[in-house]
């Protein structure tokens, strides 16, 4: 059980260029979310979905595309990096259950710099 | 949306000592969640609580809801208790939770 699996850890690009972080998890989590963390600053949430085929815009969306094709899987897309997007990214998934614990699991993280 | 402000923002604790973060909202949740960042970054959950009080080893949490507020305290500090805790609280799920600054808590031996 790899739990959250996010790469790569560790990104440079240029700016202009675009990538995409990958994120899956094995928990079969109807929840994922991505979210990011500034020097000093708690996580800010990007972009979620509640299930494949649904995905929904969080506090920061500007500049960063989603799509959930399958339950496992919430890559995260930056369209045309700039400097401002330099940060680490944190993937995160969680089961939507009310009688459960809907405790948050945390992939280890992208560090991203865009020069 | 909500605000969660945490305090202190920083602590420095001889090994051995206790301490308690505090965790203000700004509004009804039903969702609150505890992190430890870990200093290479990992972050790991400590406590689901959105109400009531929990405890697992030298850790405990409590959050009083009608008052909007959690507290964490940790017990006899070691130096691996080091890294930077966070709140975290939603409405609905925790896949759309707003995080607090945190508080950066170094353990001193």
């Amino acid at each position: 059980n790899a739990g959250v699996t996010q790469t790569p850890k560790f990104q440079v690009l240029k700016t202009g260029q675009s990538m995409t972080l990958q994120c899956a998890q094995d928990m079969n989590h109807e929840y994922m979310s991505w979210y990011r963390q500034d020097p000093g600053m708690g996580l800010r949430l990007i972009h979620y979905s509640v299930g494949a085929g649904i995905t929904d815009q969080g506090e920061v969306p500007n500049g960063y595309n989603v799509s959930r094709s399958t339950t496992e899987d919430f890559p995260l897309r930056l369209l045309s990096a700039a400097p401002s997007q330099t940060s680490v990214y944190f993937c995160a998934s969680s089961y939507v259950r009310i009688s459960a614990d809907e405790k948050l699991f945390f992939g280890s993280g992208t560090q991203l710099s865009v020069l | 949306g909500i605000q969660v402000e945490q305090s202190p923002p920083d602590l420095i604790l001889q090994e051995g000592a206790n301490s308690t973060l505090r965790c203000n909202f700004s509004d009804s949740v039903n969702n609150l969640q505890w992190f430890h960042q870990n200093p290479w970054g990992q972050l790991i959950n400590l406590f689901y609580i959105p109400s009531g009080t929990k405890q697992n080893g030298r850790l405990s949490a409590t959050t009083v809801a009608t008052e909007r507020y959690s507290l964490l305290y940790i017990s006899s500090s070691q130096t691996t208790d080091s890294g930077v805790y966070f709140c975290a609280v939603a409405y609905t799920n925790a896949g759309k939770s707003t995080f607090g600054d945190g508080t950066t808590l170094t353990v001193k031996p």
